[in-house]
């Protein structure tokens, strides 16, 4: 078990900017999601994956935002046009089976900046 | 819609004192699990302890247990025997629907 791994842990880019992070979930974990938090919150749901099927995206998802996970195997999160409220932390989880009973596993996130 | 609440932003307690977390919920699910998560300061976050609703008995791992109320949708965090190493950021969530629904988070500081 190696562990969810996140990649950058940080980016820092200008307002307007495209940027694309990776996870990396355990390589027996079927299920995949992400969250985005916020300095002084608890995260919040982004969307999620079972395999490579996209089964559910929030409402906070805007078009900017979009997720792949190409082979049910990593996952890419994509922002288009970046704005300050871009700024958080991004994180990654992965879970065995579909039962929501299982517990998440998460990466250490990425970090973006927006300047 | 599902909601938790954790109206304790920051707590702190003497190191081997007992410290309780408080989270409440909302919701009108019968079926459902509760999980506390620890989120030391620039690391992942780490399941702590997870109770599932239909269940009575407080679940309890080593120097963490849980009360959890169903009727009052109450679900608290007892940390037995602080230990400098507990500092950190918990969170009480919500599982719904495959993802977790997530509280504000309570910092804890253990004092030597």
């Amino acid at each position: 078990d190696t562990g969810v791994s996140q990649n950058p842990r940080h980016k820092i880019t200008k307002r307007g900017q495209n940027v694309t992070f990776r996870c990396d979930p355990i390589s027996e974990h079927n299920r995949l999601y992400w969250y985005r938090q916020t300095l002084g919150q608890g995260p919040e749901f982004l969307t999620y994956f079972q395999n490579e099927a996209q089964l559910e995206k929030s409402r906070l998802l805007s078009d900017r935002f979009s997720a792949e996970r190409p082979k049910g195997s990593f996952s890419t999160l994509e922002i288009q046009r970046t704005e300050q409220g871009d700024s958080a932390m991004y994180l990654c989880a992965s879970s065995l089976g579909a039962a929501f009973h299982q517990p998440q596993h998460f990466g250490d996130g990425t970090r973006l900046s927006i300047l | 819609a599902q909601t938790v609440t954790q109206s304790q932003p920051e707590m702190s307690v003497q190191e081997a004192e007992t410290v309780t977390l408080s989270c409440t919920y909302d919701t009108s699910e019968n079926n459902y699990y509760l999980f506390w998560y620890k989120q030391p300061p620039s690391r992942q976050m780490i399941l702590v302890i997870r109770q599932e609703a239909y269940k009575q008995q407080n679940a309890t791992e080593n120097r963490f247990s849980v009360n959890f109320q169903k009727a009052a949708k109450s679900f608290s965090l007892k940390i037995s025997d602080s230990q400098l190493g507990d500092t950190a950021m918990y969170f009480c969530a919500f599982a719904f629907e495959g993802k977790l629904i997530f509280g504000a988070g309570t910092r804890l500081a253990v004092h030597p």
